[in-house]
């Protein structure tokens, strides 16, 4: 199985600040074919379903705002909140689709410092 | 708009059987490719099984693989997942997920049905 790692485990950052989460897989999530890293990043706020920001690593979804940003490639990733707003304070987790099982990162909680 | 509405869930004994349902509005479910994944009270997320558009293809994790069914009617646009044996590790909150059009990350989310296995 491919274990994701999440680091740091939560973040306190104040509003208008970066904040960065970092994601590592176990093995390659990158498919040499295309090129593509089968790596996505959720968000979820407490109470709710997750939500999908950014898939093929970079890819933000319709709709999400552009301060958030996702890059890396292999086997290290980063979430980018370039300008933390309070509708932001959530959990957020790394997802692998390279492979089944597909496996999540156990989660960084951000708040506001 | 999308809707994914999950129902089933409840509390049931250790051993016991439960069907939970998902019921797809808003989009060609037959189209799809469709996930469950669970999160345990207060805990991180764990993908339990995947079926193909089409039904065709189905894969779980390993920790359910023999005691759990997903499969879908797309003539009813509802996805199943069929729950034997359960066990106290099985609590959880179950949502059912739309995969994206071009890879196995999930465009959309139900509400999620909480499942308590408990004596």
């Amino acid at each position: 199985d491919i274990v994701m790692t999440q680091s740091p485990d939560s973040l306190a950052v104040s509003l208008g600040e970066r904040a960065t989460i970092n994601c590592k897989s176990s093995q390659s999530v990158l498919y040499s074919s295309n090129n593509k890293n089968y790596l996505a990043w959720y968000q979820q706020k407490p109470g709710q379903p997750p939500k999908l920001l950014i898939y093929w690593a970079s890819t933000r979804e319709s709709g999400v705002p552009d301060r958030f940003s996702g890059s890396g490639s292999g086997t290290d990733f980063t979430l980018t909140i370039s300008s933390l707003q309070a509708e932001d304070v959530a959990v957020y987790y790394c997802h692998q689709y390279y492979t089944t099982p597909f496996t999540f990162g156990p989660g960084t909680k951000v708040e506001i410092k | 708009q999308v809707q994914l509405v999950e129902s089933g869930g409840g509390v049931v004994q250790p051993g016991r059987s439960l069907r939970l349902s998902c019921a797809a509005s808003g989009f060609t479910f037959s189209s799809y490719g469709m996930h469950w994944v669970r999160q345990a009270p207060g805990k991180g997320l764990e993908w339990v099984a995947i079926i193909w558009y089409d039904g065709s293809n189905k894969n779980y994790a390993d920790s359910v693989k023999g005691r759990f069914t997903i499969s879908r009617d797309n003539s009813k646009n509802t996805l199943y997942l069929q729950m034997n044996s359960l066990r106290a590790e099985d609590t959880a909150l179950y949502y059912c997920a739309r995969e994206g059009s071009s890879g196995y990350y999930y465009i959309d989310w139900g509400q999620g049905t909480l499942v308590t296995v408990s004596s």
